[in-house]
């Protein structure tokens, strides 16, 4: 199956601080996510982003499909950032999603 | 926006003792999921449902079944919990088409304690 790798694994930052956060897939995909759990354990979606490039407020995504990566980049960080930051794939015909093992944020006040 | 919930947010149960978790979704999502979450390991795949009464294994799949008696509903069993089922499990919808296509929505997730 497809191997998805995040790094880095863990990330302290101060706040205010900007980062960027790296997936690598294995395979070709249809579908890329990024997800970011908080630390009481909620999942929360912040992109679907299979190819090209999103952005929604301090965060954005970028998805280059044919060298198989995606960034996730947060500016400005706040405590609030922290948590694992999830990048998950679909390769080719399987319908189901495949999550990297995750980066650890901590963003100290 | 849609919700997952689900019905237990901590549980301790026995070795041996038959467990339920149930996950149950608003926006009547086709595709239902359910994960567990273990440090250093991710989020792996127990199984997955794409229709009522329909089920796939994912890449977990020993020790667990599942049951999709409605669409708005999908239940993992764990029909004799072990201690190596300690786990989170995560439950999770998605549409397979239009907007937000196959963009997952989790449950707040369960965590399960088997001593």
């Amino acid at each position: 199956g497809i191997q998805v790798e995040q790094s880095p694994p863990d990330l302290i930052l101060q706040e205010g601080a900007n980062s960027t956060l790296r997936c690598n897939f294995s395979d070709s995909v249809n579908n890329l996510q990024w997800f970011h759990q908080n630390p009481w354990g909620q999942l929360i979606n912040l992109f679907y982003i299979p190819s090209g490039t999103k952005q929604n407020g301090r965060l954005s995504a970028t998805t280059v499909a044919t060298e198989r990566y995606s960034l996730l980049y947060i500016s400005s960080s706040q405590t609030t950032d922290s948590g694992v930051y999830f990048c998950a794939v679909v390769e080719g015909s399987a319908r189901q999603l495949t999550f990297g093992s995750g980066t650890q944020l901590i963003v100290l006040p | 926006d849609v919700k997952v919930t689900q019905s237990s947010r901590y549980l301790v149960k026995r070795t041996g003792e038959k467990v339920f978790l149930e996950c149950v979704q608003d926006m009547d999502h086709e595709n239902m999921f359910w994960y567990r979450q273990d440090p250093g390991l991710g989020l792996r795949l127990i199984y997955f449902s794409y229709d009522v009464k329909m089920k796939e294994k994912g890449d977990i799949p020993e020790g667990y079944s599942v049951s999709r008696e409605k669409k708005e509903r999908f239940s993992l069993i764990l029909e004799s919990a072990s201690t190596n089922q300690t786990s989170m499990y995560l439950c999770a919808s998605s549409s397979p088409g239009g907007r937000g296509a196959n963009v997952l929505t989790f449950g707040a997730g369960s965590r399960l304690t088997v001593l």
